[in-house]
């Protein structure tokens, strides 16, 4: 009864290929996020999700997309991957509007290699 | 500058010691600070907040002071444990968002 799941855990892949993370959570949570932490673990912002309306940090790439097929899942979609987007990609999910706690996915380490 | 900024980077203490982190946030329209702890390999989880309308907030060794005119938060553990190491992260939900923007961390060590 995992509240936040995201896979896969690990994901190791070549420059150049599409991948994809994948989020849900059981929360009944109306916002759902994509941060990125890189090796001095600083966690940054990538997208958040709330009621239809995405707001994205411009300074991602637009080779990372979210998709929301439900308020319950929230994926990224990474095309053409690059050496520096390895990381660890963390899911999370909040009552956004009630400026609540944010519950954390287990995390995704991305390997680019 | 960074919207939330927090110091220090990292923080070595003795067991039993007391640890003190340190977090200022740009916008005075924040109205929620809550703080996470990562321990190696896992995920943020929380372990307390305050929101503007409190000054001051504890829970067992942990406690969290807002300063809202300073525009400061900060973060006390006392009687400090091995297993207190981690990293320690702020947030602040700015103003106008309800988006949790994070500091950089502490990595907190302490020794036995």
């Amino acid at each position: 009864d995992t509240a936040v799941s995201q896979t896969p855990k690990y994901l190791v892949t070549q420059m150049g290929n599409d991948k994809s993370i994948k989020c849900e959570q059981n929360l009944g949570h109306d916002t759902m996020y994509w941060y990125k932490q890189d090796s001095k673990k600083f966690l940054k912002i990538m997208f958040s999700y709330n009621n239809k309306e995405l707001i994205i940090n411009e300074t991602v790439p637009n080779r990372f997309s979210p998709k929301s097929p439900d308020k319950a899942h929230l994926n990224l979609h990474i095309n053409s991957l690059e050496l520096g987007d390895s990381a660890v990609y963390f899911c999370a999910s909040s009552h956004g509007t009630m400026n609540t706690e944010a519950f954390f996915g287990q995390g995704t380490r991305l390997t680019v290699v | 500058g960074e919207n939330v900024e927090q110091h220090p980077s990292t923080l070595s203490v003795q067991e039993g010691d007391s640890a003190v982190i340190k977090c200022t946030y740009s916008d005075s329209a924040s109205n929620y600070f809550p703080w996470y702890k990562q321990e190696l390999g896992k995920r943020p989880q929380l372990i307390i907040d305050i929101r503007s309308n409190v000054g001051e907030k504890k829970d067992q060794r942990i406690a969290v002071t807002l300063n809202k005119t300073a525009k400061h938060f900060s973060l006390h553990i006392t009687e400090t444990q091995p297993e207190d190491s981690a990293v320690y992260f702020c947030a602040a939900i700015l103003g106008g968002s309800y988006i949790p923007t994070f500091g950089r961390g502490t990595s907190l060590i302490v020794h036995p």
